[in-house]
């Protein structure tokens, strides 16, 4: 079955620091991978997509994400971290055409001023 | 402006009283999906829609049920809620070939 950890449940970074969020997932091929930011009481919103080629891909406000398929990761990462990057954030997957998607629980940023 | 709505957006009920939480979208996008979110679980999947008459579980459909006679609207129906049905529930679309899902606001369930 399809399946995707978030180890990291809280982190704390001071603004300005760099940041990373881990994912991985278990699959039976290359999924699609995404990532959405969910802010407090918001819905979610796509920050980055991957479904094939460059295994680096840039997102919207200033995030990346590398696809490693040895290590069956998507992990999240922002060089400058900004106050208004406090949220949660999750790592999803899905079948290539397929609708059935599968949700990472979850990581909580705080961001120290 | 592409959007995905739901109403009610925050409803307090009791146990066994049904309810239907309504979902529509106005991209004309073939899928349609429900999630439940709950602290430490993410989102999972209750149903999904490819297309008019076309629906299919997701990982957690037990006391959920939902209908797609329209393209645009993917009412979810709970029969007889049960306090373990309190969530915050969000309905999805997205269009075709794959993309971005586009999330509702979320329905906020309190089950008593």
């Amino acid at each position: 079955a399809q399946s995707v950890t978030q180890p990291d449940i809280h982190i704390t970074v001071s603004e300005g620091a760099s940041l990373e969020l881990r994912c991985n997932y278990s699959y039976g091929a290359t999924p699609y991978l995404f990532w959405y930011v969910q802010s407090p009481g918001q819905g979610l919103q796509l920050l980055l997509k991957y479904f094939s080629g460059d295994t680096l891909v840039q997102g919207i406000k200033g995030f990346e994400a590398e696809f490693k398929r040895s290590q069956s990761s998507f992990n999240l990462r922002k060089p400058s971290v900004h106050w208004s990057d406090a949220a949660e954030y999750f790592c999803a997957v899905g079948p290539p055409g397929g609708q059935n998607f599968v949700f990472g629980p979850g990581t909580r940023l705080s961001v120290l001023p | 402006e592409a959007q995905v709505t739901q109403n009610p957006r925050y409803l307090i009920t009791v146990t066994g009283k049904k309810l239907t939480v309504t979902c529509s979208q106005n991209m004309n996008h073939e899928y349609m999906s429900w999630y439940r979110q709950d602290p430490g679980l993410g989102l999972r999947q209750i149903y999904y829609s490819m297309n008019v008459e076309v629906t299919d579980k997701g990982d957690v459909p037990e006391g959920y049920k939902v209908s797609r006679k329209e393209k645009r609207n993917f009412p979810l129906i709970l029969e007889s809620p049960s306090p373990n049905q309190t969530s915050l529930y969000f309905c999805a679309s997205r269009g075709i070939p794959i993309g971005e899902q586009f999330f509702g606001p979320g329905t906020r369930l309190t089950v008593l």
